[in-house]
């Protein structure tokens, strides 16, 4: 058990619609990153968040957007869903203290969209 | 420049054998080379990693090589078993702030009993 909670871990909508993901990450963790997971692309970097503010954006899409709250959690919503979408979603957390920081990423066991 | 390419996209290897996964990347700026392991319906987990400084780093059976002048690693499974078949991921980080990983394209492995 790695420590970071992700909700839900299934999801099916229909296209055009909204969703939201919610991450818990690991106790005092204070960064929180979200990766896509997809069969053709493996893993991609969408977007990480430390203390509540944005740090680092990778491939994430204008329909998404995410945020960190002030108890840390953070949730990624999806909007105006596509086919292409249907992916597995996973939240990872470091870093209780960057100076202690050994690099490593603790992962969710994912959620998982399916668009129809 | 921010890829990490990796092969094979899959690799079959009999029990006790030797299981040898290639990464390569283009930035230099890189400085933290990890690998993950994912389970089926689990989330990746550090199996090991390395920095620039050291060519090489053993953890039991577990063994990265590291070519920094041809930008290049390596993951080495010594004495393979079947409960090392799951999918193995590089990775790569350059900022100590953000720490974000940009990953491999990852690789089944499957061990045969």
């Amino acid at each position: 058990d790695s420590g970071v909670t992700q909700t839900p871990k299934h999801l099916i909508t229909a296209t055009g619609q909204r969703v939201t993901l919610r991450c818990s990450p690991r106790s005092g963790d204070l960064s929180v990153y979200w990766y896509q997971q997809s069969l053709d692309q493996g893993l991609q970097f969408l977007i990480q968040y430390y203390n509540g503010e944005e740090r680092a954006k990778g491939n994430i899409l204008e329909r998404f957007s995410a945020q960190q709250f002030p108890d840390l959690h953070s949730e990624l919503n999806l909007s105006s869903l596509e086919l292409g979408d249907s992916a597995l979603y996973f939240c990872a957390s470091s870093a209780r203290h960057l100076a202690a920081n050994t690099g490593e990423l603790f992962f969710g066991e994912g959620s998982r969209l399916t668009v129809l | 420049q921010q890829q990490v390419k990796q092969s094979p996209q899959s690799l079959i290897v009999q029990k006790g054998g030797i299981s040898i996964i290639n990464c390569a990347y283009e930035n230099t700026a890189f400085d933290y080379f990890p690998w993950y392991q994912q389970f089926p319906g689990k989330g990746p987990a550090l199996l090991i990693a390395i920095r620039p400084d050291v060519s090489e780093k053993k953890e039991g059976r577990f063994t990265i090589s590291f070519n920094k002048s041809a930008k290049q690693f390596s993951l080495h499974i010594m004495d393979s078993q079947p409960g090392d078949s799951a999918t193995y991921f590089c990775a790569a980080s350059h900022d100590g702030a953000t720490n974000k990983l940009i990953f491999g394209t990852g690789t089944l492995l499957a061990v045969q009993p």
